[in-house]
C-alpha cells in the first residue's frame, strides 16, 4: 500500500487560511469515510484533529475542518495562529482492511 | 487522566527479537481497539498493527506481516508487540494508540497516543 500523497510544505501568514491536500486512490480515500487529520509537534506524539473526513474531536479548534473530493482529502485551517506551525499528516482506511498515512506537511506561519 | 505508556525499546542486533508494552490508564481498556504505530525520526507516521477490543480480529502493515505479533491482555490494560526478525528498517520510535472508537471494529482514528518507545537495530 503506497503513502498518501502530501505536499512537503505550506506557509501563511497569521489570520490568513490555508489547506493542505492529501491524494490517494479509490482504494483508500475515494473508497472510504475513514480520513483523519493529526497534527504532530516536534518531539511530541500526534494529536488528531480531524476524521471521519470532517469530524472535529472534542477540544479542537472550529478553525480546524476537512473535506473530500473524489480521491483527494483535504485540511483546511481558517485564521492561521502561530500556534499551529506544526507538522500534519492525513490517514486513511484502504480496502486491504489497514491503514495508511500520508508522507506529512510541515506547515511554517510566516 | 487517560495515559498511555510505551516501554520495552532499546538496542537490539538485527534478526533478533524485541517485546513492546503498552500500559493503559484512565479509559476502559476494553472498550476500545488499540494499534502500533511507528515513526523514524524525522520522518513520517507509519502504522504497524491494529486489534480489536477482544483479540477477535488483528491487522498488520505489509512491511511487518509474518514477523510481528499484535495481542493484548484487558485484565492487565496492556498491549503487546512481538517483533522478530527484526531488521534496520524496523528502527523507529513506536507509539501505541487508542482507536477513537467504541465497540467491535477498528475504527483507525486515534484519539490518545503514548509518548513512544525507541527500537534501535544496530549490530
Amino acid at each position: 500500500q503506497s503513502a498518501l500523497t502530501q505536499p512537503a510544505s505550506v506557509s501563511g501568514s497569521p489570520g490568513q487560511s490555508i489547506t493542505i491536500s492529501c491524494t490517494g486512490t479509490s482504494s483508500d480515500i475515494g473508497g472510504y469515510g475513514y480520513v483523519s487529520w493529526y497534527q504532530q509537534h516536534p518531539g511530541k506524539a500526534p494529536k488528531l484533529m480531524i476524521y471521519d473526513i470532517s469530524k472535529r474531536p472534542s477540544g479542537v479548534s472550529n478553525r480546524f475542518s476537512g473535506s473530500r473530493s473524489g480521491n483527494t482529502a483535504s485540511l483546511t485551517i481558517s485564521g492561521l495562529q502561530a500556534e499551529d506551525e506544526a507538522d500534519y499528516y492525513c490517514s486513511s482506511y484502504t480496502s486491504s482492511s489497514t491503514l495508511v498515512f500520508g508522507g506529512g506537511t510541515k506547515l511554517t506561519v510566516l | 487522566e487517560v495515559q498511555l505508556v510505551e516501554y520495552g525499546g532499546g538496542l537490539v542486533q538485527p534478526g533478533r527479537s524485541l517485546r513492546l508494552s503498552c500500559a493503559a490508564s484512565g479509559f476502559t481498556f476494553d472498550d476500545y481497539a488499540m494499534h502500533w504505530v511507528r515513526q523514524v525520526p524525522g520522518k513520517g507516521l507509519e502504522w504497524v498493527s491494529g486489534i480489536t477490543w477482544n483479540s477477535g480480529s488483528v491487522a498488520y502493515g505489509d512491511s511487518v506481516k509474518g514477523r510481528f505479533t499484535i495481542s493484548r491482555d484487558n485484565a492487565k490494560n496492556s498491549l503487546y508487540l512481538q517483533m522478530n526478525s527484526l531488521r534496520a528498517e524496523d528502527m523507529a520510535l513506536y507509539y501505541c494508540a487508542k482507536d477513537q472508537y467504541y465497540g467491535s471494529g477498528m475504527g483507525f482514528a486515534f484519539d490518545i497516543w503514548g509518548q513512544g518507545t525507541m527500537v534501535t537495530v544496530s549490530s
